[in-house]
Parts: C-alpha cells; structure tokens; sequence
C-alpha cells in the first residue's frame, strides 16, 4: 500500500517554462488536496478536489491549475512558473464525507526551484 | 472562516523537561482538531487528533473549548522529538478542508 506518491522530488524550472506535479493515491479516497509549503508561512491550499471530474480554488490558485479525471489521480499544473512558485509542494488525500475524525495523508512533497 | 494560531515558531526546550507547543483556533461552531509533525525531509504525518483522545509517542492534547485551544504536550522531550509540528482545524462531521497554522519547530537539545 504505497499511500500518497507524487513525481518528481525534486526540480529546477526556470522562468517561464511549465511543468506537471504528480499526484496519486491508492487508498480509493475521495478527496484531494494540493497545498504548498513556505518557511515561516505554513501550508497553503492551492486547489482541492471532492471527487473524480470537482475541482475546487484553495487559498492560493493563482499560477495554477489541476484536473481529476480519475479517483487516483490530481495532477498539478504550473504554467509559466514564476520565481514567487519556488515552494515545497505537497499531495494529500482523504477519506472524505462521512469519515469524522480521519485526518490526511500527505505524499513526500515535489521541492521545485524557479530560476 | 476559521482560523489556527501557534504563537511561537521556534520551541527550543532541554531533553527530559516538558513541551507545550500552543495553538489557538476561532471557530464559531464545533471543530475537529489534528497535530501533524514532519521529522526533517519527511513528509507531514498525522500525529494526533483530539477525537481519538490518544497519546502518542507520549504527546498529548486536550480539547478546550473555553480558552478554544489544543495546546501539545509531552512531559520529558526526547531527541527525536525534534520536527515541525502543525496544528489544523476542520468542522465537526464535515469533509472540509484542513485549515493549518503556520507550526512550530521544536528543538530538543542535550
């Protein structure tokens, strides 16, 4: 039961180019969530999804984009990546409605460099 | 909309004297509180959820409502206790989003 996996660990883009975060999960869970990490800033929601087709803004979709076309599935889209994007990126999943109590599981996180 | 606060970024406490890392929420209904901890270069893992009224890896956390806290707690730090530590909110029987704050790292030093 490999959880949460996201591609790649690690990247360099440099300014202006695109990119595709990975994203897949393999606990059949409903929900999916992209958030990015800054120091000192916590953790953001950039876009959320409830299902297989919803997709949903967070906090801060600007310079984003994602689609869910499969349950296992949310990639995360950069277009035009920006210095202002060089976060820690992270995936997570959960059970969704009716599971009180359940909280996330998070993937291992894209580290993604703008130059 | 709710919000989460942990006051302080940096908990730097002696190995064998106790932790309290602090958070406060504003939610106007019933929340649903978590701790994530992220040893370094892994990624977050749920640690406790005040539903569960568990201890583990000795923390602990206690719902309060009056103050709206659910301050961490660990009576004797240990080395490996030494991560960034999240805490998040989400409504009661909802499948909301986590709202996290910005953590806290705590250090445990010899």
């Amino acid at each position: 039961n490999a959880g949460v996996t996201q591609t790649p660990k690690f990247r360099i883009l440099k300014i202006g180019q695109s990119m595709t975060l990975q994203c897949t999960q393999d606990m059949n869970h409903n929900y999916m969530y992209w958030y990015r990490q800054d120091p000192g800033m916590g953790l953001k929601l950039i876009y959320y999804s409830v299902g297989a087709g919803i997709t949903d803004k967070g906090e801060v979709p600007n310079g984003y984009n994602v689609s869910r076309s499969t349950t296992e599935d949310f990639p995360l889209r950069l277009e035009l990546a920006a210095p202002s994007q060089t976060s820690v990126y992270f995936c997570a999943s959960s059970p969704g409605q009716g599971f009180t109590g359940e909280g996330y599981t998070f993937g291992s996180g894209t580290r993604l460099t703008v130059v | 909309a709710q919000r989460v606060t942990q006051p302080e970024k940096l908990l730097s406490v002696f190995k064998g004297a106790p932790v309290e890392l602090k958070c406060n929420y504003s939610y106007s209904g019933s929340p649903e509180l978590f701790w994530y901890v992220q040893y370094s270069r892994q990624r977050l893992q749920l640690l406790l959820r005040h539903i569960s009224r568990e201890s583990i890896k000795g923390f602990t956390a206690d719902l309060n409502k009056g103050e709206t806290s659910f301050h961490l707690k660990k009576p004797f730090a240990q080395e490996e206790d030494s991560a960034m530590y999240y805490c998040a909110l989400r409504p009661t029987g909802t499948a909301s989003k986590l709202t996290f704050g910005t953590g806290t790292r705590l250090q445990v030093t010899l």
